[in-house]
């Protein structure tokens, strides 16, 4: 595998539903990234990580949980979520957060909340 | 606020040259990216301009005027396989991607 994956690719939920979206980076980079995409809007950048540490948190409600077990991993981890989080869900790594590296994406999850 | 405005949609025709045009307000400039992303897919990344002028790769330019707060992506030769949305981002002073809503490129044979 090379660059970002994503998995599951698409998926389907109930409002009482938890699931968790898995991220994985191949490059090597020290910062990950959750983003949000709706149609027609701008991403949304939802967290941050660097060297496994969080970084930021875009006062993203709290039924988003993110995880990250090491620099090449990251998880968001979903509970009660609302049909307005239907979404795609991006992951990015670069090699720094402090710095202008370009982010590399994941091909997103897409979600859909029922 | 920050802000990044671009078109929404645009359509153009097969072998032509197309300009996407991108204008922001940021707090700090830490660069300015391109990147396009074909539906369903990730965003990949197209080019990076922090200094005035224009960066040439392939097809594909980007121009940038820090004085303006603009920029444009210039797709040369248009092929079907460019149709996309293309995505502006301004990088800040917190070295955080500010990004404009993408345009949707259209190539008509």
């Amino acid at each position: 595998e090379t660059g970002v994956t994503q998995t599951p690719r698409h998926l389907v939920m109930g409002m009482t539903n938890k699931k968790s979206l898995k991220c994985e980076q191949h490059l090597g980079h020290n910062a990950m990234y959750w983003y949000k995409q709706s149609a027609k809007k701008p991403l949304e950048l939802m967290f941050v990580y660097n060297f496994k540490e969080q970084t930021e948190n875009n006062s993203v409600p709290s039924r988003f949980s993110p995880e990250c077990p090491n620099s090449s991993h990251l998880f968001l981890h979903l509970h009660t979520l609302q049909p307005e989080d239907s979404a795609l869900y991006l992951c990015a790594s670069s090699q720094n957060r402090e710095g202008p590296d370009t982010q590399y994406f994941g091909p997103g999850t897409r979600l859909t909340v029922l | 606020g920050q802000n990044i405005d671009q078109p929404t949609e645009m359509t153009a025709t097969e072998g032509a040259i197309v300009q996407i045009n991108c204008t922001y307000q940021t707090s700090g400039f830490n660069g300015l990216f391109w990147y396009q992303q074909h539906a369903g897919e990730a965003p990949t990344f197209l080019s990076y301009n922090v200094l005035d002028g224009l960066e040439e790769k392939g097809r594909f330019s980007s121009f940038l005027s820090r004085s303006k707060g603009y920029s444009y992506l210039l797709l040369k030769e248009l092929q079907m396989k460019d149709s996309a949305s293309y995505l502006c981002a301004v990088m800040d002073s917190n070295y955080q991607l500010i990004w404009g809503a993408g345009t949707k490129l259209i190539i008509k044979p």
